[in-house]
């Protein structure tokens, strides 16, 4: 069976700093990995995936992940903070050939501070 | 462009009575459909997929139901609400080849009291 850990309930950063959220999974075979947002009472909107390729993806709003296949994580990452970049952050995972079914992490928030 | 809607977008319900949560896809033809809860703004739980008109996969058995009953349009049902039913729905599509990513609604709120 598939996981997914976001191992930090919350990520703290300072507005021009640059951000990472974590991202390790577990799944049998080649991954299909995303990354998607939310905002309060709104619902997840997708920010980037990693199908097959470079291993950088670059995604919406200057968010970027790295698929690191050896560590079986996948980063998100931003180099410069907005405080508008603060809400709640999903990894997910589903293993390549199947039928769409995503598991989720749990979550992580992240808090920009001016 | 694809829209996917759903409503209403906030719903409170006294604990017994019945629920029906509608989400429907616009700018795409037979898509996969799928139901999500997420409790206490954190995990989503998947509670139903259809990758079709009529089909229907279960994932989580409990006090809900969904239908299909075009294809575009998917329902969360229940017949008779509980406490624990609270939460925020969310209803998702993908393509159904070559659909690895999954497209979010704006998600409903139901407080059940």
């Amino acid at each position: 069976a598939q996981s997914v850990a976001q191992p930090e309930d919350q990520v703290n950063v300072a507005e021009g700093n640059p951000l990472t959220v974590k991202c390790t999974y577990s799944v049998s075979g080649n991954p299909y990995l995303f990354w998607y947002v939310q905002y309060p009472n709104r619902g997840l909107q997708f920010l980037l995936k990693y199908i097959t390729g470079d291993n950088l993806v670059k995604g919406s709003y200057g968010f970027e992940a790295e698929f690191n296949k050896s560590q079986t994580s996948f980063h998100l990452k931003k180099p410069s903070a907005l405080v508008s970049d603060s809400a709640l952050y999903f990894c997910a995972v589903r293993p390549t050939g199947t039928a769409s079914k995503l598991t989720f992490g749990t979550g992580t928030r992240l808090q920009v501070t001016l | 462009s694809q829209t996917i809607h759903q409503w209403p977008a906030t719903l409170v319900q006294p604990v017994g009575s019945p629920l029906s949560l509608e989400c429907t896809v616009e700018g795409t033809s037979n898509p996969n459909l799928y139901w999500y809860r997420q409790a206490a703004g954190r995990g989503l739980q998947l509670l139903f997929y259809s990758v079709g008109i009529g089909q229907i996969s279960s994932e989580v058995p409990q006090n809900l139901s969904a239908s299909r009953p075009q294809d575009r349009q998917f329902i969360l049902s229940s017949k008779k609400l509980l406490l624990s039913d609270s939460g925020f729905y969310l209803c998702a599509w993908s393509r159904s080849r070559g659909g690895e990513t999954q497209y979010f609604g704006p998600g409903t709120r139901l407080l059940v009291l």
